[in-house]
């Protein structure tokens, strides 16, 4: 079974500029989340979809948005890049079972510098 | 979500038992405790969780205190490959789907 995958694997921005990162989650699974990893700042939840509808959202601001697709994957948007935005961001999926919720599967990330 | 101690570091050697303390004295009685470890480069991985029996699978033991103050999981034979970061978190079941990570335990599994 093939596990959360997310692409690209890197990605080099400038300031100012727009990125994209997409995400499938698990067969079978209906929510996805988003976590960003700053350096020295440890993990942030970003945002959670589910059943494409955005379920919760983090201590972000707007210009960190997303959207969930019918085939539940998904994409996070970063408008306006900062060089704090600088971060390997996260995604991860859970089945749709509300009791499985708290158990959520990761992917490798997307290692976004901002330059 | 209560929030949870854990220790900065501590080392193993291989073939040891690792044991990882997690101090949640503010735990309410519907929060759950969880462990996820990230090993570098890598996304986290879901270990074990547990309300206040002790639990255990393929890749770990839970141990909850009885006042459920405090919890240890416990890797029986320590591995070059458990070398991680280990994550205890402490939420409510289904709490809007996130979780909450904390600054974790660097465990480093020397030969």
């Amino acid at each position: 079974e093939a596990g959360v995958t997310q692409s690209p694997t890197h990605l080099i921005k400038t300031r100012g500029q727009q990125a994209t990162l997409r995400c499938s989650p698990i067969s079978g699974h209906t929510s996805v989340y988003w976590y960003q990893q700053a350096l020295g700042l440890g993990l942030q939840f970003l945002l959670w979809y589910d059943e494409g509808e955005e379920r919760n959202r983090g201590n972000f601001p707007p210009r960190f948005s997303g959207r969930q697709f019918p085939n539940y994957s998904s994409e996070l948007n970063v408008n306006a890049l900062e060089l704090e935005d600088s971060a390997l961001y996260l995604c991860a999926s859970s089945p749709r079972d509300p009791k499985a919720w708290d158990i959520q599967y990761f992917g490798a990330g997307t290692r976004l510098s901002v330059l | 979500d209560a929030k949870t101690t854990q220790p900065p570091s501590m080392d193993c050697a291989e073939g040891r038992a690792a044991n990882l303390p997690c101090n949640h004295s503010t735990i309410s009685g519907n929060e759950y405790v969880y462990w996820y470890r990230q090993i570098h480069s890598q996304g986290p991985q879901y270990i074990i969780h547990g309300l206040k029996n002790n639990e255990t699978n393929e890749m770990a033991s839970l141990i909850i205190t009885e006042d459920r103050k405090s919890s240890t999981l416990i890797l029986p034979h320590a591995t070059l490959r458990d070398t991680a970061v280990y994550y205890c978190i402490v939420r409510v079941r289904n709490s809007w789907g996130k979780l909450q990570f904390g600054a974790g335990t660097q465990v480093v599994v020397t030969p």
